[in-house]
């Protein structure tokens, strides 16, 4: 596609269960950024992939969250054992590392854990 | 056509200079968030605004909601100002952002 599409939009969830939400970035978009924000607060950095790699992970905010990428293409989040505090959209973008054109975000996935 | 344009897309600049990053969107919106992302991905929110004008530090973030603008000031700059400046409107259940503007403040 022509942009970054993210799903699921939405997804409810028990406390305590795992979710995965995945990121397809643009084609050719070698750097990755996954963001959340909470209700009434801003974009908080959580990981950032440069290819498959992640060298910069200090944003995930407990050993339950988890991020991979492969194929320099799909990322997935994965939070284990959600807790309601990580009701959040969940927000991924793409680049190309030195354009000039910005940044290409996803509409967000909206995790609400019940 | 985009729902949030931002303009410059690149901006230089000498340290000490008045700075005016501007933004205009197209939908309804709840808040309108200006964003700094510095290399290596990390963004720092820097104001969220609803209406009127706020101000931290060298930083001053004004919206008028009849005219869907928006415009970030940055005064004295420094070169630590420079970073991408994105402009972020959440619109319902949607975020829209622009594409960011690049600004290099060189001392």
């Amino acid at each position: 596609g022509a942009g970054v599409s993210q799903s699921p939009s939405n997804k409810v969830t028990e406390k305590g269960k795992d979710v995965e939400l995945r990121c397809d970035p643009i084609s050719g978009h070698t750097a990755l950024y996954w963001y959340r924000q909470r209700l009434g607060q801003g974009l908080e950095f959580l990981i950032y992939f440069q290819g498959n790699s992640a060298p910069d992970k200090s944003g995930l905010p407990s050993d339950r969250f988890s991020a991979e990428r492969t194929g320099e293409s799909v990322s997935t989040l994965t939070i284990q054992r959600t807790q309601q505090e990580d009701s959040a959209v969940y927000l991924c973008a793409s680049r190309t590392p030195g354009a000039l054109d910005g940044y290409t975000f996803g509409s967000g996935t909206r995790l609400t854990v019940v | 056509k985009n729902e949030v344009e931002q303009s410059p897309q690149n901006l230089t600049a000498q340290e000490g200079e008045f700075i005016t990053i501007n933004c205009s969107y197209s939908v309804g919106i709840s808040a309108l968030h200006w964003l700094q992302q510095h290399p290596g991905g990390g963004i720092v929110s820097l104001f969220m605004l609803s209406s009127g004008k706020k101000k931290h530090g060298r930083l001053i973030a004004t919206i008028n909601i009849q005219e869907k603008h928006s415009s970030l000031h940055i005064t004295a700059s420094h070169p630590r100002d420079s970073a991408v400046y994105i402009c972020a409107v959440r619109s319902g259940n949607q975020f829209y952002f622009g594409t960011g503007t690049s600004l290099t403040v060189i001392p």
